[in-house]
């Protein structure tokens, strides 16, 4: 079915960079788009960022765009996602997931959903 | 303040049937599949269901989804202690061009 390990949380002062990995297994990363998810504890499911196959395609959450870079590695299975100018409300636990596209042959069109999660890795900015 | 509006709560006994609703607008549900994420205290979320109305491989009929206009529900029959988890429902929006998500509802198993 596939796993996802994500890696690269820690503490960060505000102004910061960070850089997330999400580490692919079991599955044909070079197949499937990709996703960042957010979400601070207790609270609701953020979608950060998208990539698809070829890096191609790329979309990013209106709060993230122009600090945050999703990329790809397909040859190392890995999902990363680059962040600058860390602020405190982007203190959250991150998550990737993966990305499943499927044709509705009934109904004529696509529909999309993130199949597979990691566990998430822990980001924090604060002074 | 989640684009997807769900009740912040729901709760029943076991054996019951509960429902979750999530509304959305025209460029998100109205226009995109609606799937469904069950988040058991502690873990990732889990998909539960997708395109609407189906069931991912391993998840129990008790759960089913629908979808009518710009509004999506979930339904869990047979409710059982396990089940006690947040569900969010999530679609793609077109005029945001990013995938959005309900706040999210804690069922409570009474």
């Amino acid at each position: 079915e596939g796993q996802l390990v994500e890696s690269g949380g820690g503490l960060v002062k505000p102004g910061g960079s960070l850089r997330l990995s999400c580490e692919a297994s079991g599955f044909s990363f070079n197949s499937y788009w990709m996703h960042w998810v957010r979400q601070v504890p207790g609270k609701g499911l953020v979608w950060v960022s998208r990539i698809n196959i070829d890096e191609s395609t790329i979309n990013y959450a209106d709060s993230v765009k122009g600090r945050f870079t999703i990329s790809r590695d397909n040859a190392k299975s890995t999902l990363y996602l680059q962040m600058d100018s860390l602020r405190a409300e982007d203190s959250a636990l991150y998550f990737c997931a993966r990305n499943v596209i499927k044709y509705s042959n009934s109904g004529g069109y696509y529909y999309y959903y993130m199949d597979v999660w990691g566990k998430g890795t822990t980001v924090t900015v604060s002074s | 303040q989640s684009v997807l509006t769900q009740p912040p709560s729901a709760s029943g006994t076991p054996g019951q049937r509960v429902t979750i609703s999530c509304s959305g607008g025209s460029s998100d549900i109205g226009s995109n599949t609606v799937n469904w994420y069950q988040q058991l205290p502690g873990t990732a979320p889990k998909l539960l269901i997708f395109n609407n109305d189906q069931r991912p491989s391993g998840v129990p009929d008790r759960f089913s989804g629908s979808k009518s206009g710009t509004s999506a529900s979930l339904a869990i029959s047979g409710l059982q202690s396990e089940d006690e988890a947040d569900y969010f429902c999530s679609a793609w929006d077109d005029s945001l061009n990013g995938w959005v998500f309900g706040g999210g509802t804690g069922l409570t198993v009474l």
